[in-house]
């Protein structure tokens, strides 16, 4: 799976838009675009995914450049319960098929009251 | 569904013991994944099982660990001997085909 690079930590503000960046420059034409997050002592909660084309869902939107070499991650009304390490990852979608996860370091994204 | 569960919740064990970790995947997903975290190394894939047979267990540290899936409701890891370097949580996902991994509470294994 292509590298991604995240910024290790982000700060946001209760109610405002969280916009969590990743970079992904290395990414193949077959690869999807996935963001998970952990909160403090759970497992990984998958959020959403993407291959090109931008996407909502009732948690976030994702947001992919056209060279579909950068995202973005957007909660759009951040709680204090969003405070999590967030995960992107990059991964062929291969049809029926799976494979595990490949996970970096993620951004701690910490929502301030 | 109650989601995957794993057990036991917390598991604190002496160095040279047998440790067996256990999971129940969701019904009806046809993948079972284990992982374990730890602060040195992250989120690492271990092994992962489609339809009850291993896929890839090239994540598996060493002989010690082994994994089974004997039905599609039930999967194991055992660490024989477990020393302490195996100290980690242990999580165990499933997922339906590519679709998204749903991850367990998981393990948190001590072995002192």
């Amino acid at each position: 799976d292509a590298k991604t690079t995240q910024p290790t930590s982000m700060d946001c503000a209760e109610g405002r838009a969280a916009n969590l960046p990743c970079n992904h420059s290395t990414i193949s034409g077959n690869e999807y675009v996935y963001w998970y997050r952990q909160i403090h002592s759970q497992g990984p909660q998958y959020i959403i995914h993407g291959l090109k084309n931008n996407e909502t869902n009732e948690m976030a939107s994702l947001i992919i450049t056209e060279d579909r070499k950068s995202s973005t991650l957007i909660l759009p009304h951040a709680t204090l319960r969003d405070t999590a390490v967030y995960y992107c990852i990059v991964r062929v979608y291969s049809g029926g098929g799976a494979d595990g996860l490949t996970f970096g370091k993620g951004t701690h994204l910490i929502i301030q009251p | 569904d109650a989601g995957v569960i794993q057990s036991p919740r917390h598991e604190v064990t002496e160095m040279g013991q047998e440790v067996t970790l256990r999971c129940k995947p969701i019904s009806g997903h046809d993948y079972l994944f284990w992982y374990r975290q730890t602060m040195m190394r992250g989120l690492e894939l271990l092994i992962y099982f489609n339809n009850n047979v291993p896929i890839d267990d090239s994540g598996m540290p060493e002989d010690r660990f082994s994994a089974k899936m004997p039905n599609a409701s039930f999967s194991t890891l055992k660490i024989q001997p477990s020393e302490p370097r195996d100290s980690a949580v242990y999580f165990c996902a499933s997922s339906f085909q590519n679709n998204e991994q749903f991850f367990g509470p998981g393990t948190r294994l001590t072995v002192l």
